[in-house]
């Protein structure tokens, strides 16, 4: 079956830094990417797609330069959060389909710190 | 205003017994319908799905739900829970217009948590 792998799955950062998340697709291509935050017993909130070879569309009120998403393969995008503060402390989970499809294979997630 | 709702917050019922989660949504045609669930600190796993045709769904682990198309629900169910059925439970759905611009964007409700009680 389709298979998702989101690295790393837990990080630690300090306040101010760039943290990087991967997420790749082992066994099939992933034309679009998904990109979530899920805040402690709440649910997903959609952040941005993102489509292979295109910039990522975010969502009202997700801060483009604070996420930079990257899809510049159809095996990989990466998230990365520039200058994390505390309340980016979160977990974010990704998400990829094949072109147009329904078939939504999730990421382990990754649990962000920032102390 | 389009909306998936999951009107239990949390549920709690025995080992053995049966289970109904709920989840109502809100939009102008049937979406495609999906339920997930998510152990603690994990990802999201696909229990079932609902394109169309037959409206009473088998998913995985002995879950089952059902389109009501009257009522516009998609309700999971299991016969008999198991104490490794406690998790957080989400119904999502995209919009069947997503073709004319809609996106493949899953939306999810805000999910219910299964508290198994040995």
């Amino acid at each position: 079956g389709a298979v998702v792998s989101q690295h790393p799955s837990r990080v630690i950062c300090k306040s101010g830094t760039s943290v990087k998340i991967e997420c790749r697709s082992l066994d099939f291509q992933a034309t679009t990417m998904f990109w979530y935050r899920q805040f402690p017993k709440q649910s997903l909130m959609l952040m941005a797609t993102s489509n292979e070879g295109s910039k990522a569309t975010y969502e009202q009120g997700v801060e483009k330069d604070k996420f930079l998403i990257n899809h510049a393969s159809l095996t990989l995008s990466t998230l990365t959060v520039t200058s994390a503060h505390p309340e980016d402390s979160s977990f974010y989970i990704c998400s990829a389909t094949r072109a147009g499809g329904l078939g939504y294979t999730f990421g382990s997630g990754t649990r962000l710190t920032v102390v | 205003a389009q909306s998936v709702t999951q009107p239990d917050i949390h549920i709690t019922v025995s080992e053995g017994a049966s289970l109904e989660l709920r989840c109502n949504y809100s939009y102008g045609a049937t979406p495609y319908l999906f339920w997930y669930v998510q152990s603690p600190g994990q990802g999201l796993q696909l229990l079932l799905k609902y394109f169309s045709g037959d409206t009473l769904v088998q998913g995985i682990k002995g879950f089952e739900a059902e389109f009501k198309r009257s009522q516009s629900s998609f309700n999971l169910r299991k016969p008999s829970v198991h104490w490794s059925d406690a998790a957080e439970y989400f119904c999502a759905v995209v919009p069947s217009s997503r073709l004319t611009g809609g996106g493949n964007k899953l939306t999810f409700g805000t999910g219910t948590q299964l508290k198994v009680e040995l």
